[in-house]
């Protein structure tokens, strides 16, 4: 069964610091990989998403993620970060036919000033 | 578009009540989701349809919970009876294609049980 791991519950970085944030999966074929950001009382959106091809995707608001295959990892990084940064992010892999969506527990960011 | 939308926001009720979430998808995708939040299970997906047709309902807890998409528009996740430990934020999302590309959550349904 497809799983995935962020090891980080919590990260607290300050405002202008870089941000990477961990996320490992566990699945058998080629995955689809994908990050989400919650903000405190909203739904998820799609930060950035991983198919295929180029291992370095780039998403909104200036994060990017790499797939390494050989690490089962799909970390998510940012090199400067902002207050309005402050969230929750999900990682979460996909699978089968009908994509469905395995979620991380998630990594709460705090931003200081 | 207006998003995805569910109701209620806030749903408080006492335990044995049934309890009905309702959500409508985002027009033409024609992949639904629901999900439950808590803090010590994280996001789990509980079940999801396809062109209306459930897919997959291995998230399902138990059979007090049932899940209806009688059209291409609207949803409902039914918990009868309703118990304390159902108390979580229900998100709905929907994604076009035949599955989670990428999905869209509403705003959710906090449920409390009393």
């Amino acid at each position: 069964a497809q799983s995935v791991t962020q090891p980080d519950i919590h990260i607290t970085v300050s405002e202008g610091a870089s941000l990477e944030l961990r996320c490992n999966y566990s699945y058998g074929a080629t995955p689809y990989l994908f990050w989400y950001v919650q903000s405190p009382g909203q739904g998820l959106q799609l930060l950035l998403k991983y198919f295929s091809g180029d291992t370095l995707v780039q998403g909104i608001k200036g994060f990017e993620a790499e797939f390494k295959r050989s690490q089962s990892s799909f970390n998510l990084r940012k090199p400067s970060v902002h207050w309005s940064d402050a969230a929750e992010y999900f990682c979460a892999v996909g699978s089968g036919g009908y994509q469905k969506v395995t979620f991380g527990t998630g990594t709460k960011l705090q931003v200081i000033p | 578009d207006a998003g995805v939308i569910q109701s209620p926001r806030h749903e408080v009720t006492e335990m044995g009540q049934e309890v009905t979430l309702r959500c409508k998808p985002i027009s033409g995708h024609n992949s639904l989701f629901w999900y439950r939040q808590t803090m010590m299970r994280g996001l789990e997906l509980l079940i999801y349809f396809n062109n209306n047709v459930p897919i997959d309902d291995s998230g399902m807890p138990e059979d007090r919970f049932s899940a209806k998409m009688p059209n291409a528009s609207f949803s409902t996740l039914k918990i009868q009876p309703s118990e304390p430990r159902d108390s979580a934020v229900y998100f709905c999302a929907s994604s076009q294609g035949q599955g989670g590309e990428k999905l869209f959550f509403g705003s959710g349904t906090q449920l409390s049980v009393l």
